[in-house]
């Protein structure tokens, strides 16, 4: 039972490439978020889907796209990146029950870099 | 809209030192409160939660206590040790339009010294 899971652990892009950061969990979740996190600003959510077939967005969508690919996997995708995208990226999931008392699960988190 | 302050850190405290970091909410519902830590290098993992009003979360030696009345939930510590060193993150959960989005605090970094 590995979790929740990230690939790349650590990028370098440079300004204007392309790339998908990716997210499974083992878990049988519904729920699964992207968030982006930055000194002094906490976590943000970029985006999160409440179930397979569904994408909504959260607080900072802009320059992001998602895809929720089956029930265990939900990408990030940056088609112009940014030095402004440069930030450490989680995944989490979560049982979506009939409360609000399910903690989400996080992956170890991608590092990544705009030049 | 929900939202979750914290007391800005960095805390540092000496080994065996008692530990208190401020966590008050604001929100529509009836929400979950969880205490979750980050250490260094790695993503947030759950520390403790409470899900209604005066119960008590507690784990590793930390506990914190859902006070509806001072929309609070505080975590706190006996005596800390040097492997406690690592951010803190309180969060609410509630349902919004039939979706339980979590709010997060900005996080306190604590820092113990041997």
């Amino acid at each position: 039972n590995a979790g929740v899971t990230q690939t790349p652990k650590f990028q370098v892009l440079k300004t204007g490439q392309s790339m998908t950061l990716q997210c499974a969990q083992d878990m049988n979740h519904n729920s699964m978020y992207w968030y982006r996190q930055d000194p002094g600003m906490g976590l943000r959510l970029i985006y999160y889907s409440a179930s397979e077939g569904t994408t909504d967005k959260g607080e900072v969508p802009n320059g992001y796209n998602v895809s929720r690919l089956n029930k265990r996997e939900f990408s990030l995708r940056l088609e112009s990146a940014a030095p402004s995208q440069t930030s450490v990226y989680f995944c989490a999931s979560r049982v979506t029950g009939t409360g609000s008392y399910n903690e989400q699960f996080f992956g170890p988190g991608t590092r990544l870099t705009v030049l | 809209g929900d939202s979750v302050t914290q007391m800005e850190g960095p805390v540092t405290l000496s080994e065996e030192a008692c530990l208190t970091i401020n966590c008050t909410y604001t929100a529509t519902g009836y929400p979950s409160l969880f205490w979750y830590v980050q250490y260094p290098g790695e993503g947030l993992q759950l520390l403790l939660k409470a899900t209604k009003a005066d119960d008590k979360g507690s784990n590793k030696g930390f506990e914190a206590t859902y006070r509806k009345e001072t929309t609070s939930f505080h975590l706190e510590k006996g005596s800390v040790q040097v492997s406690d060193s690592a951010v803190y993150f309180c969060a609410l959960s509630d349902q919004t339009g039939g979706s339980y989005i979590p709010t997060f605090g900005r996080g306190t970094s604590l820092i113990v010294h041997p």
